[in-house]
């Protein structure tokens, strides 16, 4: 199994630029996440899906749209760049009713809004 | 909305110090993780809580959740330069086993050898 995966792993952007960036997960994990992480401000949940078709806002969805078709993926889209959007982004997923509900995360995509 | 505050925002130890690191939720929580990640890294996984009042441990990681189920710490004795990293909280609002988690700001571990 691959996990999580996010592509690409840096970007550099232009204010104004759209773009969007991928996660996939191929542990057949119902909910799916994303979060920004800025220095000092930990880790703050953008957007969350608990299944495809559904999605719903995180503390800071302004400024991005997610999607979600299907199980394995749940891209995060930049409808205008802005540099207060330079940031490290982390994509998430787990499982739903078990145990530990543990989150497992991809690698990350550090982007730069010039 | 849900807050957790996390304090320290930074803890420098001599190897061989204990640590700890303090969780603390502006309401009750169903149940709270614990996440580390070393730099340039990504969040792993520690544990998770979900009894109140409960403690688990993990070798030389000892984890705890509020009676109240408001607040949560972990401690590591006789740290070592392994533990190096960032320790997150993070919770889910009560009445929910799953949904959005709503992470704590970090504390930063650093251990001189």
């Amino acid at each position: 199994n691959a996990g999580v995966t996010q592509t690409p792993k840096f970007q550099v952007l232009k204010t104004g630029q759209s773009m969007t960036l991928q996660c996939a997960q191929d542990m057949n994990h119902e909910y799916m996440s994303w979060y920004r992480q800025d220095p000092g401000m930990g880790l703050r949940l953008i957007h969350y899906s608990v299944g495809a078709g559904i999605t719903d806002q995180g503390e800071v969805p302004n400024g991005y749209n997610v999607s979600r078709s299907t199980t394995e993926d749940f891209p995060l889209r930049l409808l205008s760049a802005a540099p207060s959007q330079t940031s490290v982004y982390f994509c998430a997923s787990s499982a739903l009713g078990t145990m530990s509900n543990e989150q497992f995360f991809g690698p990350g995509t550090r982007l730069t809004v010039l | 909305g849900q807050q957790v505050m996390q304090i320290p925002q930074y803890q420098h130890v001599q190897e061989g110090e204990d640590f700890t690191t303090y969780c603390n939720s502006s309401t009750t929580l169903s149940n709270i993780q614990w996440y580390k990640q070393r730099p340039g890294g990504h969040p792993v996984f520690l544990i998770q809580l979900v009894k109140s009042g409960e403690v688990k441990k993990q070798k030389r990681l000892t984890f705890q959740f509020g009676e109240a189920k408001k607040n949560s710490s972990l401690h590591i004795t006789a740290t070592q330069t392994t533990d190096v990293g960032t320790y997150f909280c993070a919770g889910r609002a009560g009445g929910t086993s799953y949904g959005k988690l709503t992470f704590g700001q970090g504390t930063i571990l650093t251990v001189h050898p």
